[in-house]
């Protein structure tokens, strides 16, 4: 069974910043957080991870709390086109899933223009 | 760069019949999945190759399916015979050795069981 929480579906405005959250309150010391996305029809797509600290890339930005148990996956700017179920993944570490990619329900991000 | 291509992209056959399914992922990349997604339900793991062999199979349903994966290139999933349930999407993913769950997943191939 996944290893994280996430709200069924989610609305944001084309241009504004979306900010998907997840849960994920059992996330050992040396697990990853994970996000992927599946725009409909697609392979799942890779998007960002991290461990402990705050990161960045050219897709989206990836707030990760403190005691770690919860994150928030931000799309700066959503356009029509980040439309597409996203997934919070917990994974790797040592004795952990070794590659296996547990995918939950995930958060349905509908951007509206 | 070439991303992960799976063919054939749809499949429909006949309860009883084999299928086999392709997968050819990113040059380079030692480990290769396979996933599936089955009619209303999420993505689920079948199984993991690293290089030629078989790493992990835990996820593959019963031994009506077979997976290769000759000399650590491509990877064929077999499925004989098919049954009704096996429909549904099945995806390949590929990543490095050294970044395991940072998968590239092919576009999946649509299978059909009639």
């Amino acid at each position: 069974d996944a290893k994280t929480t996430q709200p069924t579906s989610m609305d944001c405005a084309e241009g504004r910043a979306a900010n998907l959250p997840c849960n994920h309150s059992t996330i050992s010391g040396n697990e990853y957080v994970y996000w992927y996305r599946q725009i409909h029809s697609q392979g799942p797509q890779y998007i960002i991870h991290g461990l402990k600290n705050n990161e960045t890339n050219e897709m989206a930005s990836l707030i990760i709390t403190e005691d770690r148990k919860s994150s928030t996956l931000i799309l700066p700017h959503a356009t029509l086109r980040d439309t597409a179920v996203y997934y919070c993944i917990v994974a790797g570490g040592y004795g952990g899933s070794q590659g296996n990619l547990i995918f939950g329900k995930g958060t349905k991000l509908s951007v509206k223009p | 760069e070439a991303g992960v291509t799976q063919f054939p992209s749809h499949s429909v056959i006949e309860k009883g019949q084999t299928v086999t399914l392709r997968c050819d992922p990113i040059s380079g990349h030692d480990n290769l999945y396979w996933y599936r997604r089955v009619m209303g339900k999420e993505i689920k793991f079948l199984l993991h190759f690293v290089k030629e062999s078989k790493q992990d199979e835990s996820g593959m349903p019963n031994n009506r399916f077979l997976a290769e994966r000759t000399g650590g290139t491509y990877s064929t999933l077999k499925v004989q015979p098919a049954e009704l349930e096996d429909s549904g999407v099945y995806f390949c993913a590929s990543s490095q050795w050294t970044r395991q769950e940072t998968q590239y997943f092919g576009p999946g191939t649509r299978l059909l069981v009639l």
